[in-house]
């Protein structure tokens, strides 16, 4: 299974700060279309995950654009270019490219 | 309005069967794969089945194999995890997730709002 290495695993941060979690894959991500199946989650505090990034960088419907995705090599970023306190929660990068999908091990942002 | 409600969760006995439910509301549910992920207390999301839009494939984790079975129903717009021979660790919440229309490659686009197993004697 591929594995994804995110970090930190605890990220604080003081509010209107930036962040930036990192998610580093054990192979290439690249799909034989050509197309990365990298995203990323957020999970709020007792809530269900909610996708905010597909496809290494494109953002979901609603989600505001202080939040961006990119890459560099096998490596995926996820940044938050000022943190609100709606923004704590822990974060989770996800690769759909191979059987099965598999997701990192989580990053916690908390409030510095 | 779109959603996808779970049900179905409850205390259970090792070794013994339950099956959740996912009502989906709002879009065309053929149109749709769905997975199962779920969610240990305190842990991280673990992927657990997949059944194709299409429902010609079915993939599950190595840790479910053999156990658990996904079907639909899209007369009834619902999704099923049916589990067999459970056991502690499959203590968990089970979500529900859509994938996008009309394609194989997850994308865990929507994610119901999850129903508890525990498995315990």
């Amino acid at each position: 299974d591929v594995a994804l290495t995110q970090s930190p695993l605890i990220l604080p941060v003081a509010l209107g700060q930036p962040a930036s979690i990192s998610c580093r894959s054990s192979q290439s991500l690249v799909y034989s279309d050509g197309n990365t199946f990298l995203n990323w989650f957020q999970q709020r505090p007792g809530q269900s995950p909610r996708r905010l990034i597909y496809g290494i960088s494109n953002r979901d419907s609603g989600v505001p654009d202080r939040f961006s995705g990119s890459e560099s090599g096998a490596n995926f970023t996820l940044k938050i270019s000022r943190v609100e306190a709606e923004d704590v929660g822990v974060y989770y990068c996800m690769q759909g490219t191979y059987w099965p999908p598999t997701f990192g091990q989580g990053t916690k942002l908390e409030i510095k | 309005q779109v959603q996808l409600v779970e049900s179905g969760g409850g205390v259970v006995q090792p070794g013994k069967s339950l099956r959740l439910s996912c009502a989906a509301a709002g879009f065309t549910f053929s149109d749709y794969g769905f997975h199962w992920v779920r969610q240990a207390p305190g842990k991280g999301l673990e992927w657990v089945a997949v059944i194709w839009f299409d429902g010609s494939n079915r993939m599950f984790g190595d840790s479910v194999k053999d156990r658990f079975t996904i079907s639909r129903d899209n007369s009834k717009n619902t999704l099923y995890l049916e589990m067999i021979r459970l056991r502690a660790e499959d203590t968990a919440v089970y979500y529900c997730v859509r994938d996008q229309p009309r394609t194989v490659t997850p994308a865990f686009e929507m994610w119901g709002q999850g129903t508890m197993v525990t498995v315990s004697s």
